[in-house]
């Protein structure tokens, strides 16, 4: 069974970049596994923020980029904002039909 | 807008079953796949279930195979989940979320979710 591995806390100061990383647990994440990310409030709906490894949703800001690093999915934010304080997870295609997200990273803007 | 409004959480004893709905609106709702995805109380999400625009391809979590079934019903902008064999781990929200379009592979909208509770 594919597991999907994400940090489970990273913490960045305001204005700062924090890049926040994907893996897969069956090898190399690549671009045939479109990599997705979302935020969420706990308690509130996800928000799609990046798909197909380093497409913006629609509405998501600039500061938000999406890329693949070495083996992994990565998500890079640039000029952080106390509002970016939120837990971010990753979501991976890895058969037909099949996703499978990662555990999630808590940002904490400090 | 696009809105999803999930319905039919509540409490239920383990092995008991529940259906869950979906009711969409701001879109055309037989254009797009639809998905469910879960979070147990402060656990990560966990997709659950997929299936096409037409009905014409299902999927699901190896942890809910054979237990949940999901539909939809196209004339009344509705995607359902229907859970048997409910188990203490199945306490979670459970969300809607529309599957982004022909090669995104996302999620681009979500619904606030609705929460089942399997307990005795």
């Amino acid at each position: 069974q594919t597991v999907v591995t994400q940090e489970p806390s990273f913490s960045v100061s305001p204005g700062g970049t924090v890049t926040l990383t994907c893996g897969l647990s069956s090898g190399s994440v690549s671009a045939s596994n479109y990599p997705s990310w979302y935020h969420q409030t706990p308690g509130q709906a996800p928000r799609a923020l990046i798909y197909n490894t380093k497409i913006r949703s629609s509405g998501v800001p600039d500061r938000f980029s999406g890329s693949i690093l070495g083996n992994k999915a990565a998500l890079t934010i640039t000029g952080a904002q106390a509002d970016d304080e939120f837990d971010y997870y990753c979501a991976m295609y890895v058969a037909s039909g099949i996703w499978v997200f990662g555990g999630g990273t808590k940002l904490t803007v400090l | 807008e696009v809105q999803l409004v999930e319905s039919g959480g509540g409490l239920v004893q383990p092995g008991g079953s529940l259906r869950l709905s979906c009711a969409v609106s701001g879109f055309t709702f037989s254009n797009y796949a639809m998905n469910w995805v879960r979070q147990a109380p402060g656990k990560g999400l966990e997709w659950v279930s997929f299936i096409t625009d037409g009905s014409g391809s299902i999927y699901y979590a190896d942890s809910v195979k054979g237990r949940f079934t999901i539909s939809r019903d196209n004339a009344k902008n509705s995607l359902y989940l229907q859970m048997n064999s409910l188990r203490d781990d199945d306490t979670a929200v459970y969300f809607c979320a529309r599957y982004g379009g022909s090669g995104t592979y996302y999620f681009d909208s979500w619904g606030k979710g609705t929460l089942v509770t399997v307990s005795s």
